[in-house]
């Protein structure tokens, strides 16, 4: 089936370390994003990617990194710089070039706590 | 920036009855998005609807982008329709959507 796979589900950081939340499409889309949700919120963008080899930075971009290699991926890296790491956070996608009218489509997310 | 309004913040129904939600904007949008967040936080895709009415079994939706708003319906409720609804948005020449904070349905057997 056609969709948007995140993973892990959950995962658990220690102060100091970076982990790397992944995010696979196999939608053939071209846009795809990383939003923040904290509790009893809405989602917040961090980075989205239109093309292979090129992201720009959201509305809280601080402290995370992406990369854009292949069509298919857009891994997150939370970095030990961001200083609130713990949320969940939700991978889309859409199709076609940006600025774009077409529907995003989420993952499952993933959630991120921090031992 | 763009200001997503939902009301009500909160809504209790008991089982069979109707609802509505709805998103008002502040500014001309190309596109609008309904979503039902479950309680395991899937993000569920509802309704792609920058303008008119689109039905989909008990879930219908209208959009008057003239008049800025967005009505959801949701009709003999379930529940299995308790969750959260957001509605989001995007502007002409953006990338991104903006999300309301969301209407927190609870329905009652």
């Amino acid at each position: 089936d056609g969709g948007i796979t995140q993973s892990p589900k959950y995962l658990f950081r220690k102060e100091g370390q970076n982990v790397t939340l992944s995010c696979e499409q196999n939608l053939n889309h071209d846009a795809m994003y990383w939003y923040r949700q904290d509790p009893g919120q809405g989602l917040r963008l961090i980075y989205y990617s239109q093309i292979v080899n090129d992201f720009q930075k959201g509305d809280i971009a601080e402290g995370y990194s992406v990369s854009r290699e292949k069509k298919e991926s857009f891994p997150l890296t939370v970095t030990s710089a961001q200083k609130n790491p713990t949320a969940f956070y939700l991978c889309a996608s859409s199709q076609g070039l940006l600025p774009s009218n077409q529907p995003q489509h989420f993952g499952d997310g993933t959630r991120l706590s921090i031992l | 920036g763009i200001q997503v309004e939902q009301s009500p913040p909160d809504l209790i129904l008991q089982e069979g009855a109707n609802s509505t939600l709805r998103c008002n904007f502040s500014d001309s949008v190309n596109n609008l998005q309904w979503f039902h967040q479950n309680p395991w936080g899937q993000l569920i895709n509802l309704f792609y609807i920058p303008s008119g009415t689109k039905q989909n079994g008990r879930l219908s939706a209208t959009t008057v982008a003239t008049e800025r708003y967005s009505l959801l319906y949701i009709s003999s409720s379930q529940t299995t329709d308790s969750g959260v609804y957001f509605c989001a948005v995007s502007m002409d020449s953006s990338y991104k959507l903006i999300f309301g904070s969301g209407t927190r349905l609870l329905v009652r057997p």
